[in-house]
C-alpha cells in the first residue's frame, strides 16, 4: 500500500487550463504539505495543512487553491494554468507539524504548453 | 531567515570512492537538521538527522555530524555504490512553538559509476 499516493502522476495541459491534483495519505498523520520542485530541483513549500486547518501558505499566486476534505487528504487546485506553472508537484505528509520527518508521495509532473 | 547551502553539483563518482556533500545552515537558536534522498523518478525520503549539537545521524553507511560552532552538517559516506546515485538535500527546521516549515537546501546530484 502507497503511504502517500497523488493522482495524477503526470499532467500535460494548455495555458489558461484549470486542474487539480489530488493526495491521499494512508498513514494517520495529522499533518500535510504541498511542495514545488523546478527544472532546477529546487524545493519550495506551498502550503501546510495541520488536522485540516491551513498552516502555512507561502506567496503562492491565488490561482493555487488547497483544500482539506478530511486530514487524509489534501488536493491542489489551480486555475488559469501558466507557463510558469510547468514543475513537479510533491506532497508530503509528517505524524507532527515539528519533527520535520516528512512523508513525500512520488510527485505529479505538470506540463503547461 | 534560515537559509541552508549545499555545494553546488553535479559530483561524479566511482565505485567504492569516499563521499563528502557539504551543507551549511543560518537559523536563531537550535534547530534540527536532516538529509533527504531523492532517487531518479521518486519523491523525497528521509535519510538521517540529527536534533542538537554534536549528535550524529547515520543510516545506509551515509552518516552526518551536527556541528554547531561551524555551522554545518556534510554528509559523507565511506564507499558509494551505483545504487546511491541520487539528489540529496540539506534541510533544516526551525525550532519553537508551531513549527512545520523545513527549509531545504537547493540539492546535490550525485552520479555514481561503475
Amino acid at each position: 500500500d502507497t503511504a502517500v499516493s497523488q493522482t495524477p502522476k503526470y499532467l500535460v495541459t494548455q495555458m489558461g487550463n484549470d486542474k487539480s491534483i489530488k493526495c491521499e495519505q494512508n498513514l494517520g498523520h495529522d499533518t500535510m504539505y504541498w511542495y514545488k520542485q523546478d527544472s532546477k530541483k529546487f524545493l519550495k513549500i506551498m502550503f501546510s495543512y495541520n488536522n485540516k486547518e491551513l498552516i502555512i501558505n507561502e506567496t503562492v499566486p491565488n490561482r493555487f487553491s488547497p483544500k482539506s476534505p478530511d486530514k487524509a487528504h489534501l488536493n491542489l487546485h489551480i486555475n488559469s494554468l501558466e507557463l510558469g506553472d510547468s514543475a513537479v508537484y510533491f506532497c508530503a505528509s509528517s505524524p507532527r507539524g515539528g519533527t520535520g520527518e516528512l512523508f513525500f508521495g512520488e510527485g505529479s509532473r505538470l506540463t503547461v504548453l | 531567515g534560515n537559509s541552508v547551502t549545499q555545494m553546488e553539483g553535479p559530483v561524479t563518482l566511482s565505485e567504492e570512492a569516499f563521499l563528502t556533500i557539504n551543507c551549511t545552515y543560518t537559523a536563531t537558536g537550535y534547530p534540527s537538521l536532516f538529509w533527504y534522498v531523492q532517487y531518479p523518478g521518486e519523491g523525497l525520503q528521509l535519510l538521517l538527522k540529527a536534533t542538537k549539537a554534536d549528535d550524529k545521524g547515520s543510516n545506509k553507511g551515509f552518516e552526518a555530524t551536527y556541528r554547531k560552532e561551524t555551522t554545518s552538517f556534510h554528509l559523507e559516506k565511506g564507499s558509494v555504490q551505483v545504487s546511491d546515485s541520487a539528489v540529496y538535500f540539506c534541510a533544516l527546521l526551525q525550532s519553537g512553538a508551531g513549527s512545520y516549515q523545513l527549509t531545504f537546501g537547493k540539492g546535490t546530484k550525485l552520479s555514481v559509476i561503475p
